[in-house]
């Protein structure tokens, strides 16, 4: 079955280090990918998503590229902050199956 | 925007006692959503899918008679949790899929329920 596999966390870093979060999948077909975030006590909030080969969804500083050749998507940030502390979680929806599959997520921390 | 309200945001209760949760579409018509369940420190896990005037579908291995799903109306789900014990204890958390109609959010996520059973 559809499976995403992601970094194991938790991860610490200092406030303005550069941020990788790396995701793999498994899936038949062309899926969607997503990035999402959950705050401490929240659910989940949609961060980043693309829908085919070589697109590259990007908000609030974070991006993610679907690359179809490597079945990766990756999350980067170029400078964190204290407020992206929280847990990051990458999914995908199997193409015409309207069901999300979630990673294991990693949780992130930022030091000031 | 897309925005799923979930109440109530947290619940204790005493085993053997039954709690409704509900989740609601705020501004958009959600013929189905969602229900998953996250142990702590771990990734959601799809408990059902909910359609609005039909029986839910469960994922393997939940108890259908535990969980109960209901979608009355095209903005309201709730799952009841029947007889819950503490290994009941959890979150959950609703969601559904506003990408019909003229908004484009996906699936959009309710805050979370924090069940406590003691």
């Amino acid at each position: 079955g559809d499976s995403v596999t992601q970094m194991e966390g938790p991860v610490t870093l200092s406030e303005e280090a550069f941020l990788t979060i790396n995701c793999t999948y498994t899936a038949t077909g062309y899926p969607s990918l997503f990035w999402y975030v959950q705050y401490p006590g929240e659910g989940l909030q949609l961060l980043l998503k693309a829908t085919k080969a070589d697109d590259k969804g990007s908000n609030k500083g974070f991006e993610a590229t679907y690359r179809k050749e490597t079945t990766s998507f990756h999350l980067e940030k170029g400078s964190v902050q204290v407020s992206d502390s929280a847990v990051y979680f990458c999914a995908l929806e199997t193409q015409g199956a309207q069901k999300l599959v979630f990673g294991q997520g990693t949780r992130l921390t930022i030091n000031p | 925007g897309a925005v799923v309200s979930q109440h109530p945001s947290w619940v204790i209760c005493k085993s053997g006692t039954s709690v409704k949760i509900e989740c609601r579409s705020l501004d958009f018509q959600a013929t189905t959503m969602f229900w998953y369940r996250q142990f702590p420190k771990q990734s959601l896990m799809l408990m059902a899918t909910s359609n609005e005037g039909s029986k839910a579908t469960y994922e393997q291995g939940v108890e259908k008679d535990k969980f109960l799903i209901n979608h009355a109306s095209l903005t309201l789900s709730t799952l009841t949790v029947t007889s819950a014990h503490p290994e009941d204890s959890s979150f959950y958390i609703c969601s559904a899929d506003a990408s019909r109609g003229s908004s484009s959010y996906g699936y959009t996520f309710g805050s979370g329920t924090r069940l406590t059973v003691v």
